[in-house]
């Protein structure tokens, strides 16, 4: 069974630019978290997402921060017109129906130059 | 103040040595979660409590509701335990994370 796959691993923008951050999540799973760690500090909240559906997307910035999970497809989170700030590891993870543990991507590293 | 607090912040342990790591929480929680991150920045969940206590190997973990506290404990610590571990509480739909206690064995 196929973990958690998050894509690219490592991804460098301008500022200004956009991120498009793919989380597919283990077979099977519906619930898809998004997460960021900045640099040097703990991981942060950011949306709760089931299939076509955003549950709880209290932890996200009001602006260009954007996340979806289609029907098909893996989960997106986007982030629109970079700023240096943005770079962090952010982390998705899938969980089951019956919410029991989550599991985690590898991470995607966003670098802002 | 947040919402989850770890200690201690950094730990040295020799080979061997017996170690535990506490996690207290302000919030409500419906689950308590542990996790590993390491070196590499590669996140494992270890274990989801609400009551009681969870055993997988050598690794322990315990939660007092009442108390609202939580420990993680090692035996026999191994370098290769060697990460940072992370205390996180689920309100439902969001998770709070502790900022992790980062744990070095040393051989």
């Amino acid at each position: 069974n196929a973990g958690v796959m998050q894509n690219p691993r490592h991804l460098v923008r301008r500022r200004g630019q956009e991120a498009r951050l793919r989380c597919s999540p283990m077979k099977g799973h519906s619930h898809v978290y998004w997460y960021r760690q900045l640099p040097e500090e703990g991981l942060k909240f950011m949306v709760y997402l089931q299939k076509e559906n955003i549950i709880d997307e209290s932890g996200m910035p009001k602006e260009r921060f954007s996340a979806e999970f289609p029907k098909e497809g893996p989960s997106i989170l986007r982030i629109q017109q970079v700023v240096r700030g943005d770079s962090a590891a952010y982390f998705c993870a899938s969980q089951g129906d019956r919410l029991n543990i989550q599991y985690f991507g590898a991470g995607t590293r966003l670098s802002v130059l | 103040k947040n919402e989850v607090e770890q200690s201690p912040q950094n730990l040295t342990a020799q080979e061997g040595e017996f170690i535990t790591i506490n996690c207290s929480y302000s919030v409500g929680i419906s689950a308590l979660h542990w996790l590993q991150q390491h070196p590499g920045g590669g996140i494992v969940s270890l274990f989801m409590l609400s009551s009681g206590k969870k055993k997988h190997g050598r690794l322990i973990a315990t939660i007092n509701i009442q108390e609202k506290h939580s420990s993680l404990h090692i035996t026999a610590s191994h370098p290769r335990d060697s990460a940072v571990y992370i205390c996180a509480a689920s309100t439902g739909n969001q998770f709070y994370f502790g900022t992790g206690t980062s744990l070095t064995v040393i051989p």
